[in-house]
C-alpha cells in the first residue's frame, strides 16, 4: 500500500502556481519523498525528490515540513502541458527495499 | 524523451499467442524494471533486474517471463495471457539499486496491450 495521502484532484489556472500537497505522516528517517507525474497514456516522469531540505530544479520546488510528515510540490507557473496525474511516493533508502510504490495520485487540471 | 524506448507501442494478441515486449535504455543504467498499469489502478511493480540478475519478482504469474540479456535490454515474454492481463506495460531504468536514496527511475512510454 502507498504510504502517502494526496487529494484525488485539483484545478489550477494557467500561469498560476500549482501547489500539490502530500501527507506522509508515517515516514521514517531513512525515507525520501519522490514526486513523479504521468501525462495521459505516457510513462511516469520523474520530477524531484528530497529527504528533509527543500529542493528546487528546473521543473518544480519541493517543500518538506520540518517534521517531514507532509510536503508540497510547487509548479511555479503552470501550463496546459502540466495537466497530469502527480504521484507523491516515499521510498526507503535501502537498495533491497527501495521500490517505488505508486498510489492513486492527484489529477491536476490546468485550465486556460 | 527519457532515454528509455519500448516496442511495440501497441499490441493486440489472442489468448493462445506468444509475443514479446522489448525495452531498451540508452542511459548506461544498471537496473531495469517492468511495471503493469491496469485501468484505474496504480502502477504495480512486476520484476526488477540489477546488473542483468533478477532481484525481484512480485508474485507475477508464470505466463509473464522476463529476460535481461544485458544491462541495456529487457524483454517481457508473454504466452497464454488472459483478458485481464490487458494493461499498459511500462519499463523503467535507474543507475543502480545502491542504498543511496538518490536512485531515480526513468520510464519508457509503455506498451498498451489488449488480450482478446
Amino acid at each position: 500500500d502507498a504510504k502517502t495521502t494526496q487529494p484525488p484532484s485539483m484545478d489550477c489556472a494557467e500561469g498560476r502556481a500549482a501547489n500539490l500537497p502530500c501527507n506522509h505522516s508515517t515516514i521514517s528517517g531513512n525515507e525520501y519523498v519522490y514526486w513523479y507525474r504521468q501525462i495521459h497514456s505516457q510513462g511516469p516522469q520523474y520530477i524531484i525528490h528530497g529527504l528533509k531540505n527543500n529542493e528546487t530544479n528546473e521543473m518544480a520546488s519541493l517543500i518538506i515540513t520540518e517534521d517531514r510528515k507532509s510536503s508540497t510540490l510547487i509548479l511555479p507557473h503552470a501550463t496546459l502541458r502540466d495537466t497530469a496525474v502527480y504521484y507523491c511516493i516515499v521510498r526507503v533508502a535501502d537498495g533491497s527495499q527501495g521500490n517505488l510504490i505508486f498510489g492513486k495520485g492527484t489529477k491536476l487540471s490546468v485550465k486556460p | 524523451e527519457t532515454g528509455v524506448t519500448q516496442t511495440p507501442r501497441h499490441l493486440v494478441m489472442g489468448m493462445t499467442n506468444k509475443k514479446s515486449l522489448k525495452c531498451e535504455q540508452h542511459l548506461g543504467h544498471n537496473a531495469m524494471y517492468w511495471y503493469k498499469q491496469s485501468a484505474k489502478k496504480p502502477l504495480e511493480l512486476m520484476f526488477v533486474y540489477n546488473f542483468k540478475e533478477q532481484t525481484e519478482n512480485n508474485s507475477v504469474p508464470s505466463r509473464f517471463s522476463p529476460e535481461c540479456p544485458n544491462s541495456s535490454h529487457l524483454f517481457l515474454h508473454l504466452h497464454t495471457l488472459q483478458p485481464e492481463d490487458s494493461a499498459l506495460y511500462l519499463c523503467a531504468s535507474s543507475q543502480d539499486r545502491a542504498p543511496s536514496g538518490g536512485e531515480t527511475q526513468y520510464f519508457g512510454p509503455g506498451t498498451r496491450l489488449l488480450v482478446l
